[in-house]
């Protein structure tokens, strides 16, 4: 049970277009689901708090036009990367939990190369 | 804010020996410490956790042990395998459920066969 699924896997883009990374909670439902970013052999920073049916909560630092969070349904939550840039690449990895008093579950990540 | 220490980042140890990694925490209120094992390219897998009601908590080849007093909680894994080869994540939460997860610095554990 509580798998986390995230889609693509990877990605590549050029600089200036916007790529949208999907979160899904395949046997569960998440009110709230996480989306982290991970630099090469760094640890795991979160990025915002994502809450379906309103707007995410955002870490300090992380900028909320240009990491778009739409959490629309109670399985979905979907990260949008706008005009992405090469210091936007990065590994992203979302998470949830089945329920209040349950671990975070991890996607598989997605990693982001911007050109 | 919490602030989460983990030591040591890298540690090699021969197949069927033993490995700990410690994890510190500076928020006396965080009462909830998960273990996270990431494989190259995949996401982080939950592989044990503890709850600051219980000093010690065992499954199968891995243990985490809690000391509150101290704030420090350690992740000991007995007879290591290859396939334990991996990085490893301690993070520490004010509620299992509610609060955002504070992570180490990862540990990156290579097991030699």
């Amino acid at each position: 049970g509580a798998v986390v699924s995230q889609h693509p896997s990877w990605v590549i883009c050029k600089s200036g277009t916007s790529v949208k990374i999907e979160c899904r909670s395949l046997d569960f439902q998440a009110t709230t689901m996480f989306w982290y970013r991970q630099f090469p052999k760094q640890s795991l920073m979160l990025m915002a708090t994502s809450n379906e049916g309103s707007k995410a909560t955002y870490e300090q630092g992380v900028e909320k036009d240009k990491f778009l969070i739409n959490h629309a349904s109670l399985t979905l939550s979907t990260l949008t990367v706008t005009s992405a840039h090469p210091e936007d690449s990065s590994f992203y990895i979302c998470s949830a939990r089945d329920g209040n008093n349950s671990p975070l579950h991890f996607g598989n990540g997605t990693r982001l190369t911007v050109t | 804010g919490e602030n989460v220490e983990q030591h040591p980042s890298t540690l090699s140890v021969q197949e069927g020996d033993s490995a700990v990694i410690k994890c510190t925490y500076s928020d006396s209120a965080s009462n909830y410490f998960p273990w996270y094992k990431q494989e190259l390219g995949k996401g982080p897998q939950l592989i044990i956790d503890i709850r600051s009601n219980v000093g010690e908590k065992k499954d199968q080849r891995i243990a985490v042990t809690l000391n509150k007093t101290a704030k420090h909680f350690s992740l000991h894994i007995t007879e290591t395998q290859p396939e334990d080869s991996a990085v490893y994540f301690c993070a520490a939460s004010k509620g299992v459920g509610t609060y955002k997860y504070i992570f180490g610095t990862g540990t990156r554990l290579k097991v030699l066969a």
